[in-house]
């Protein structure tokens, strides 16, 4: 069965660093999420992507925040510079449609900014 | 604007238990409901969903939900729960109308621990 995957499992990095947070959606759909979840917290949405355009995104998603659907198969999420705030579990989701579909999530990259 | 509530944060349960964990959600339009369950560090798998039909809907692993929109309800249900259910469950949401956003809206999630 088909399965979104996101690369790498776990990173570490430095407050004020770069990230990318890479996944593969599945491969037929047309429509890609980015979730966040806080450590004891709810899963909160990020940011939706259609089309190669950014359909929707929350107030999370600020300046310091980006998506990119580099070739056919990736789609990344960047933040530039990291802080100790965005320390969370990504999770990177994608569905066939936008309505009556459900949303595929994958496992997940766990991020630590120290 | 939609919310999801869960009001458990926690519910414990022996093995063999019927359990049900409950979900209440506030929208002003009809939305599509689904329960995503995740298990100590993994990611979210897809249980069970409501798009339309049948306000009963089951799902994997023996569980089942149902739909009751005068209540703006979708409690989860399982009639015998065993030790490998125990994970967090969380009930997401978003609206079923056409052209609106299709962004999840999640509850906090319940945490179901089954003893032996």
């Amino acid at each position: 069965e088909p399965e979104v995957t996101q690369t790498p499992s776990h990173q570490v990095t430095q407050m004020g660093q770069e990230v990318i947070l890479r996944c593969v959606p599945i491969s037929n759909h047309l429509y890609f999420y980015w979730y966040r979840q806080i450590l004891g917290q709810k899963v909160e949405f990020l940011v939706s992507f259609y089309n190669n355009e950014i359909s929707e995104k929350s107030e999370i998603f600020d300046d310091q925040f980006s998506v990119e659907r580099p070739d056919g198969s990736n789609f990344t999420l960047k933040i530039r510079s990291t802080k100790l705030e965005d320390s969370a579990m990504y999770f990177c989701a994608s569905s066939p449609t936008a309505q009556g579909e459900t949303q595929y999530f994958g496992p997940g990259t766990r991020l630590l900014v120290l | 604007a939609q919310s999801v509530t869960q009001l458990d944060s926690q519910v414990p349960v022996f093995e063999e238990a019927p359990v049900e964990l409950r979900c209440n959600y506030s929208s002003s339009v009809s939305v599509y409901l689904f329960w995503y369950v995740q298990y100590p560090n993994q990611g979210l798998q897809l249980l069970l969903k409501y798009l339309s039909g049948s306000t009963l809907v089951k799902g994997i692993n023996g569980f089942e939900a149902e739909f009751n929109k005068s209540q703006t309800s979708f409690h989860l249900r399982k009639p015998s729960v065993h030790i490998s259910d125990t994970a967090e469950y969380f009930c997401a949401a978003y609206s079923a109308y056409g052209g609106a956003t299709n962004k999840l809206i999640f509850g906090t999630g319940t945490l179901l621990a089954v003893q032996p």
